[in-house]
């Protein structure tokens, strides 16, 4: 199955601090983890992947780790800035095929 | 280089006419993808294409959804027969190569609206 899940669907944090949210899934099959951010009327873009041969990335304030055993991922966005403010989407790819299954989102909100 | 793009960006229909969205995905690309998104929800799989040959249109919610992309670039998204359900924002995707670990650019999306 697909089950995607998101946690908390909502975090509000102060600026300079950190961020962090959860992306579960189902298929033991997937192998590529995507984390897109959507603000509000755009269009997704990519700000972090990870393959499933990997534990950790990171990419300046922005981070991604991945524990395939127990099937989560999370981001992880360290000092935050009011443009980080938008929907963050994960988005496994299901094993075999190439779509992703997008879950509901989480809207972080950075408070100055 | 320009991105993906899709038009109309605002389509409002009457229940039970037909309409065609149009994607023009980054050149080159092989991969192109259709997705649904709904007010609050996150996108949903509607169907997949690697260059003209429909490979997956598992996602398409009824008989009513049809997708082509003949030469494997442009590709038109067309619904018939209208729903007030079938109100959302559809978002087109292109990537690069054929396999899965490379990165889905988005379209600005058309924002399709059933009266």
């Amino acid at each position: 199955g697909e089950n995607v899940e998101q946690h908390p669907s909502t975090l509000s944090v102060q600026e300079g601090d950190s961020a962090v949210i959860k992306c579960t899934y189902s298929d033991s099959a997937s192998n590529y983890f995507p984390w897109y951010k959507q603000e509000l009327g755009k269009r997704p873009q990519l700000i972090i992947d990870i393959r499933s041969n990997v534990g950790e990335k990171k990419d300046q304030r922005i981070a991604v780790t991945l524990n395939k055993t127990a099937k989560h991922f999370s981001l992880h966005i360290t000092e935050t800035q009011p443009e980080d403010s938008a929907v963050y989407f994960c988005a496994p790819r299901v094993g075999g095929n190439n779509r992703l299954a997008f879950g509901k989102g989480n809207q972080v909100v950075v408070i100055p | 280089g320009a991105g993906v793009s899709q038009s109309p960006r605002y389509k409002v229909a009457k229940r039970g006419q037909d309409v065609a969205l149009r994607c023009d995905p980054i050149s080159g690309h092989v991969s192109l993808f259709w997705y649904q998104q709904a007010l609050g929800q996150g996108p949903e799989f509607l169907t997949y294409f690697q260059n003209e040959a429909q490979l997956d249109k598992s996602g398409l919610p009824s008989d009513r959804f049809f997708a082509e992309r003949p030469e494997g670039s442009v590709s038109t998204l067309k619904i018939q027969r209208t729903q007030q359900e079938d109100s959302a924002v559809y978002l087109c995707a292109s990537s690069t190569l054929a396999g899965g670990y490379n990165e889905q650019f988005f379209g600005p999306g058309t924002r399709l609206t059933v009266l």
